[in-house]
């Protein structure tokens, strides 16, 4: 079975420095995707992030990227020039490819606390 | 575009009563979610389905739990009679069914739940 672990349950930053968020994963399949959701105080769910497992780039959203390193099974999340809306709780998610499921697997997440 | 609703966001009420929570998933999105979060178990799957069917209701807790998708546009989570423990927030979440891209699941803004 499928699992996706965050080592990390909380972690702050500085507004306008970088923090990674660190989040690893255990699969025996090939293909999958990967997801960063953000919950912000007021509790939505937001997608952050995509990736999709046999692209070996790393995907990038503005000031969100992600270090995808297949091999070790890890997809760590940056945040750059951190802002205070930065802050709220980041869940990383595993979904494998195609199949009979698009069932997602979350981790336990990490909250980011953004220091003004 | 409209997103995933739920409906109510917020729902207080005694134990041994029945609730129904409520969802309309996105329109065009074959898959629909019903996930609970707590701060000790963090965000659990409890039924999914595709095409308006079940697919895997392994995470339902136990009986006084069902859920219906009687239809593509509507889905409703049931708790019959409730119990304090129940207490959560309730997410539905819709996406594109499994075999196409990698679509990711969509999230409604949540039912927070209190059982008295």
């Amino acid at each position: 079975a499928q699992t996706v672990t965050q080592s990390q349950p909380e972690m702050s930053v500085q507004e306008a420095e970088t923090v990674t968020l660190s989040c690893t994963y255990d699969t025996s399949e090939s293909d999958y995707y990967l997801f960063w959701y953000k919950q912000p105080p007021s509790r939505q769910m937001i997608l952050v992030i995509r990736q999709e497992a046999y692209k070996q780039q790393n995907a990038t959203e503005n000031r969100f990227s992600v270090n995808f390193q297949k091999a070790a099974k890890s997809f760590s999340l940056k945040i750059s020039d951190s802002q205070l809306g930065d802050a709220a709780m980041y869940f990383c998610a595993y979904r494998r490819y195609g199949g009979a499921t698009n069932k997602l697997i979350f981790g336990t997440g990490t909250l980011l606390a953004v220091q003004p | 575009d409209a997103g995933v609703i739920q409906s109510p966001r917020h729902e207080v009420t005694e134990m041994g009563q029945e609730v129904t929570l409520r969802c309309k998933p996105i329109s065009g999105h074959n898959s629909l979610f019903w996930y609970r979060q707590t701060m000790m178990r963090g965000l659990e799957l409890l039924i999914y389905f595709n095409n308006n069917v079940p697919i895997d209701d392994s995470g339902m807790p136990e009986d006084r739990f069902s859920a219906k998708m009687p239809n593509a546009s509507f889905s409703t989570l049931k708790i019959q009679p409730s119990e304090p423990r129940d207490s959560a927030v309730y997410f539905c979440a819709s996406s594109s069914p499994p075999g196409t891209d990698n679509q990711p699941q969509h999230f409604g803004d949540g039912t927070r739940l209190s059982i008295l």
